[in-house]
C-alpha cells in the first residue's frame, strides 16, 4: 500500500504563489494525481504525473520526483476561489493490478486578501 | 447534463435502518467506484466495478452491498446503519481501469445516522 503525507493546512495571500508538497512511499509507483475539492463539493481532477519533471497547466503546475517519492502542486497568481482542499493521490501498480489511487488526507488552502 | 449524478444529496436516517444511494454516469465510462470521505476529509476507496463486475472490495463491512445493473449505474445499499457510517459518499467513474485522466466524481451524498 501507500503512505501519503501532505500538510494539513496552508495560508497564502491573493496574487502570491504557493507550493503544496506531497511525499509518498509505494512499492510499485504508477502515477500521481492532484485533485481540488471545494468545501461541500466533489473533488475535481487537476493533474497527473507519471514521469519525473514539471507539468504545467495554466496557473497550476505539478512536479514529480520518483526517486525521492515527492511531488508538489504549484499555484501561481492566487485567487480567492483557489481556497479549497488539495488532494494528492498515488496509484500503485501492486494493488492487485487494479490501479486504484490512494488519496492523502488533503491540504486545506486558505487564500486571504 | 450532469456527468456523474448521485441521489440523494442528503440522507438523514436512524440507526438500524437500511438505505440506498444511487449513482449514474452518462460518460460511457467502463469503471465506476464508491468512495467514503470521513469527517477528517480522508477519501477512501470502498468498491470498484468494471463493466458491471466487482474488481475491488476493500475492507468494508458486509452491511455495504454494491450493485451494478449495467455499466452506467452503480448503487450502494447499506443495511443496519450505524453512527460510524455517517460520512460523505462519493461515486466516481473513469474511462477504464488505470485511466490516465483521473476520475469524474459525483457531487456526493452526505449521510447522517442519528
Amino acid at each position: 500500500g501507500q503512505n501519503i503525507d501532505q500538510p494539513t493546512e496552508m495560508t497564502a495571500t491573493e496574487g502570491a504563489i504557493v507550493q503544496i508538497n506531497c511525499t509518498y512511499q509505494t512499492s510499485g509507483f504508477n502515477g500521481l494525481f492532484w485533485y481540488q475539492q471545494h468545501a461541500g463539493e466533489a473533488p475535481t481532477f487537476l493533474s497527473y504525473n507519471v514521469l519525473d519533471g514539471l507539468e504545467e497547466k495554466g496557473r497550476f503546475s505539478s512536479f514529480l520526483s520518483r526517486s525521492k517519492g515527492y511531488s508538489y502542486l504549484l499555484l501561481k497568481e492566487l485567487q480567492m476561489k483557489d481556497s479549497a482542499s488539495y488532494l494528492c493521490a498515488v496509484r500503485d501498480v501492486a494493488t492487485g493490478g487494479s490501479y486504484i489511487p490512494t488519496f492523502g488526507r488533503g491540504t486545506s488552502l486558505i487564500v486571504h486578501p | 447534463d450532469t456527468a456523474v449524478s448521485q441521489t440523494p444529496k442528503y440522507l438523514v436516517t436512524q440507526m438500524g435502518n437500511d438505505k440506498s444511494i444511487k449513482c449514474e454516469q452518462n460518460l460511457g465510462h467502463d469503471t465506476m467506484y464508491w468512495y467514503k470521505q470521513d469527517s477528517k476529509k480522508f477519501l477512501k476507496i470502498m468498491f470498484s466495478y468494471n463493466n458491471k463486475e466487482l474488481i475491488i472490495n476493500e475492507t468494508v463491512p458486509n452491511r455495504f452491498s454494491p450493485k451494478s445493473p449495467d455499466k452506467a449505474h452503480l448503487n450502494l445499499h447499506i443495511n443496519s446503519l450505524e453512527l460510524g457510517d455517517s460520512a460523505v459518499y462519493f461515486c466516481a467513474s473513469s474511462p477504464r481501469q488505470g485511466s490516465l485522466y483521473g476520475y469524474t466524481f459525483g457531487s456526493g451524498t452526505r449521510l447522517t445516522v442519528v
